[in-house]
């Protein structure tokens, strides 16, 4: 267990919907990291907070945002979805503090996103 | 874009036998990390190793890393059939911005 929860484990949608994705990172780890995983994409990163603040940016698209919360919890949001948007969402957290080294990850268990 | 790129996508061997796995990257890199997933589940961090280190130990774990020439190999000694499992490089890149930049891992089938 890395200590890390996230909600919900499954989610099953019609395209054009929005959902939000629910992380609650290890006790006492402020950076937040969220990660994209499909099979023909690999694991990409998406967009990370460090204690409330966006601190780093990736493959983010338009459609999809993110915020971290006082409580240090993190929500992805997702909306008009498409069909490829269909994947593996994980989010990661760590102590580090951004920049210039990005320490070991804590992943949790991920949320199975299916766009139909 | 991948940073990492694994060698070989996929490798099957038997119980007993060493499992040598290959990572080749483009840009200067302040660390370099190994992580396995087992199917479905989140990611688990194996062992990192920073730039200025060449030689990284962790139980039956080895970690090499040639900044020259970009690239770093992961070897388990002594398999058993529960280390089948997918394992991906990630990067930590000189000037990136904290974030980790994964490979596309590769799949390791360890037959009982």
């Amino acid at each position: 267990d890395s200590g890390v929860t996230q909600t919900p484990k499954h989610l099953i949608t019609a395209t054009g919907q929005r959902v939000t994705l629910r992380c609650s990172p290890r006790s006492g780890d402020l950076s937040v990291y969220w990660y994209q995983q499909s099979l023909d994409q690999g694991l990409q990163f998406l967009i990370q907070y460090y204690n409330g603040e966006e601190r780093a940016k990736g493959n983010i698209l338009e459609r999809f945002s993110a915020q971290q919360f006082p409580d240090l919890h993190s929500e992805l949001n997702l909306s008009s979805l498409e069909l490829g948007d269909s994947a593996l969402y994980f989010c990661a957290s760590s102590v580090s503090l951004a920049g210039p080294n990005t320490g070991e990850l804590f992943f949790g268990e991920g949320s199975r996103l299916t766009v139909l | 874009s991948q940073q990492g790129e694994e060698d070989p996508q996929a490798l099957s061997i038997q119980e007993g036998e060493n499992a040598t796995m290959n990572c080749s990257y483009k840009t200067s890199i302040n660390n370099l990390q190994w992580y396995r997933q087992n199917s479905g589940r989140g990611l688990v961090h194996l062992i990192l190793i920073r730039s200025n280190e060449r030689e990284k130990h962790s139980g039956r774990l080895r970690v090499t890393l040639d900044t020259s020439k970009k690239s770093s190999s992961l070897l388990i000694t002594a398999s058993r059939a529960a280390d089948t499992a997918s394992y991906f490089c990630a990067t930590d890149r000189t000037g990136a911005n904290s974030k980790l930049t994964f490979g596309k891992g590769i799949t390791l089938s360890v037959r009982p």
